[in-house]
């Protein structure tokens, strides 16, 4: 069974620091993975994905991420962090052999302080 | 323009009544999701329809009944609520094509559905 992991509920970044969401994955077949983010009281906003191709992948705002296919890793990454990123971090994997369900981690809570 | 909208943004009611939440997309994708976000934040799905046939049925009660009446929308009906209804539910649409512009899931902006 497909299932993503997210080992912290919250960090907590100064602002101007480089931050990390870390994002683990369980995939049988090719992994497409996907990091949304969820400003209070909001839809989740589609940040970036990693479908094939390079393992670094740019996303919106400034955000990136890191696919490790080594260590079944998708870690959300921004060299430089603005107190406006603080929000809810989602990582998400696609089962395309289940009727294209996505599997949600349990969300991580970013607090960038000034 | 927006892309995926539900009605109504807020949902008060009391116990044992029957409530629907609509959801429309004009992104002409062919797959729309209900998920359930709970007070923890956690996000769980509920419903899927690919063209108007229900392809995901999660254990949810019957007391949930989703309908797709065209492509562009998915409604949900929930029948005599009860207070553990209590959620933010989330419409989501995808293209089921795969291709790199056409994967990721896009979001509306939630009902925040409050049993008495």
């Amino acid at each position: 069974a497909q299932s993503v992991a997210q080992p912290e509920d919250q960090v907590n970044v100064a602002e101007g620091n480089p931050l990390t969401v870390k994002c683990t994955y369980s995939v049988s077949g090719n992994p497409y993975l996907f990091w949304y983010v969820q400003y209070p009281n909001r839809g989740l906003q589609f940040l970036l994905k990693y479908i094939t191709g390079d393992n670094l992948v740019k996303g919106s705002y400034g955000f990136e991420a890191e696919f490790n296919k080594s260590q079944t890793s998708f870690h959300l990454k921004k060299p430089s962090a603005l107190v406006s990123d603080s929000a809810l971090y989602f990582c998400a994997v696609r089962d395309m052999s289940s009727f294209n369900k996505f599997y949600f981690g349990s969300g991580t809570k970013l607090n960038v302080k000034p | 323009d927006t892309a995926v909208s539900q009605t109504p943004k807020y949902l008060v009611t009391q116990m044992g009544n029957d409530k629907s939440i609509k959801c429309e997309q004009n992104l002409g994708h062919d797959t729309m999701y209900w998920y359930k976000q709970d007070s923890k934040k956690f996000l769980k799905i509920m419903f899927s329809y690919n063209n108007k046939e229900l392809i995901i049925n999660e254990t949810v009660p019957n007391r949930f009944s989703p309908k797709s009446p065209d492509k562009a929308h998915l409604n949900l009906h929930i029948n005599s609520l009860e207070l553990g209804d209590s959620a933010v539910y989330f419409c989501a649409s995808s293209q089921v094509r795969v291709g790199p512009s056409y994967n990721e899931q896009f979001f509306g902006p939630g009902t925040r559905l409050t049993v008495l």
